[in-house]
């Protein structure tokens, strides 16, 4: 499974977009990239997926170059509430390759 | 639709004890697995399944056994507690096919082991 590298916390306020960026160099080609949020004490949510371009669903987007090395899960407007860890994994769909290991995640803290 | 159910949702066991987390979904799921996560730190895999009846060992799988009898049930059995097993626990399960829809994890089990 390919490793992900993403910052450790980062810091915006209340009606800023807010760009993740997660470093996938060894990403296969049969490989998709989601991002998950936890707030805490609950179980991660499923943020998005995608394989290469861009996706983009009514909570986010998500930015993949040409290369797949890398991709940008981008936050509009966030709110207090977008308060939460955000995880990038990178993973197959079919068999045991769907399976997600978990980084230790980008912690994002929206202010006022 | 209820989604992922575990049960119970708080446990305190002594040392030494066994018992069984429960977890259910009703999504016809192929796919499902179970996590535990300690403070401040990420979620790892204990035992995944990719269908009845296949399991197979996550990051983390000693101490822990688990079975997949039907599509919807996937129980986590702890033989012997121990302290270092304290830690919240979840479910998760997702659908097979073309495009994966990512997983849905269930509300969690916090487990706590005297």
């Amino acid at each position: 499974l390919a490793k992900t590298t993403q910052p450790i916390s980062m810091d915006s306020y209340e009606g800023q977009e807010v760009n993740i960026t997660c470093s996938h160099n060894n990403i296969a080609t049969n490989d998709y990239i989601t991002w998950y949020q936890q707030f805490p004490s609950q179980g991660p949510r499923f943020i998005i997926q995608g394989y290469k371009t861009k996706v983009t669903n009514e909570v986010a987007s998500l930015f993949i170059p040409a290369d797949r090395k890398s991709s940008t899960l981008s936050l509009p407007r966030v709110s207090l509430s977008d308060t939460a860890v955000y995880y990038c994994l990178v993973h197959g769909i079919r068999g045991a390759t769907n399976k997600l290991i978990f980084g230790t995640g980008t912690l994002l803290a929206v202010q006022p | 639709n209820a989604g992922v159910t575990q049960t119970p949702k708080f446990q305190v066991l002594k040392t030494g004890q066994s018992m069984t987390l429960q977890c259910a979904q009703d999504m016809n799921h192929e796919y499902m697995s179970w996590y535990r996560q300690d403070p401040g730190m990420g979620l790892r895999l204990i035992h995944y399944s990719v269908g009845a009846g296949i399991t197979d060992q996550g990051e983390v799988p000693n101490g822990y056994n688990v079975s997949r009898s039907t599509t919807e049930d996937f129980p986590l059995r702890l033989l012997s507690a121990a302290p270092s097993q304290t830690s919240v626990y979840f479910c998760a399960s997702s659908p097979a096919g073309p495009f994966g829809y990512g997983y849905t994890f269930g509300s969690g089990t916090r487990l706590t082991v005297v």
